[in-house]
């Protein structure tokens, strides 16, 4: 089974400090995501990744910024954390070719911004 | 811009009862995926469906993909509290891997 982890469930932050959410996956995929989730938005992509130090915008990258150092690892930024950054982060991953469209998932970190 | 409507935003039933949700849209997809997710936790992947007119069975959940690979509709036969979630579908794009996402159905089933 693929298995992808995120480093905190839960995370409490104050407005101004860098914060780092952190993915790891398992099954050798090629291709991670970092979403938000909000109520009645959605999932919105931030930034992906489709190979090691490669990276792409999303829809919303204003604000993030992120990193690929290792394939099995894709680090989300908060260079300056705002209030406006307070909901849910979701990383996933997929692998190459056919299934490239399926995703999976962690189970999320969901972030306070006081 | 593509999007993809899902309806309804909410549905409360009853245990037993059958319910269609739906996920529509005026672009046409290359295949169109469905993702279940609980409280607190990550969408997991139902099913995929790539052809036009295709239906997929998984046990009490029928998925069928529009004839024209513009919607799909996700049946659920006698529901069961387990069922209860927020659920999600999303279309293949062209480039980048990149999934279109609905806002998703949230589904409580009362016992």
């Amino acid at each position: 089974d693929v298995k992808v982890t995120q480093s905190s469930r839960y995370l409490v932050k104050r407005t101004g400090e860098k914060v780092f959410l952190e993915c790891v996956q398992d099954m050798d995929h090629e291709n991670m995501f970092w979403y938000r989730q909000d109520p009645g938005l959605g999932l919105r992509l931030i930034y992906f990744s489709y190979d090691v130090k490669m990276k792409e915008k999303g829809d919303i990258p204003e604000g993030y910024s992120v990193s690929r150092e290792k394939k099995e690892r894709f680090s989300l930024i908060l260079e300056s954390a705002s209030t406006n950054q307070t909901s849910m982060y979701l990383c996933a991953s997929s692998s190459s070719g056919d299934r490239a469209y399926e995703q999976y998932f962690g189970p999320g970190t969901r972030l306070t911004v006081t | 811009t593509q999007l993809l409507e899902q309806s309804p935003q909410f549905l409360s039933i009853q245990e037993g009862e059958n319910l269609t949700v739906y996920c529509n849209s005026s672009s046409v997809f290359s295949s169109l995926q469905w993702y279940r997710q609980e409280p607190g936790e990550g969408p997991v992947l139902l099913v995929t469906v790539v052809t036009g007119g295709e239906v997929k069975k998984l046990k009490r959940l029928t998925f069928q993909f529009g004839d024209a690979r513009k919607d799909s509709s996700l049946h659920i036969t006698a529901a069961q509290p387990g069922d209860t979630g927020l659920y999600l579908c999303a279309g293949e794009t062209d480039s980048n891997y990149q999934l279109i996402w609905g806002a998703g159905t949230k589904l409580i089933i009362k016992p």
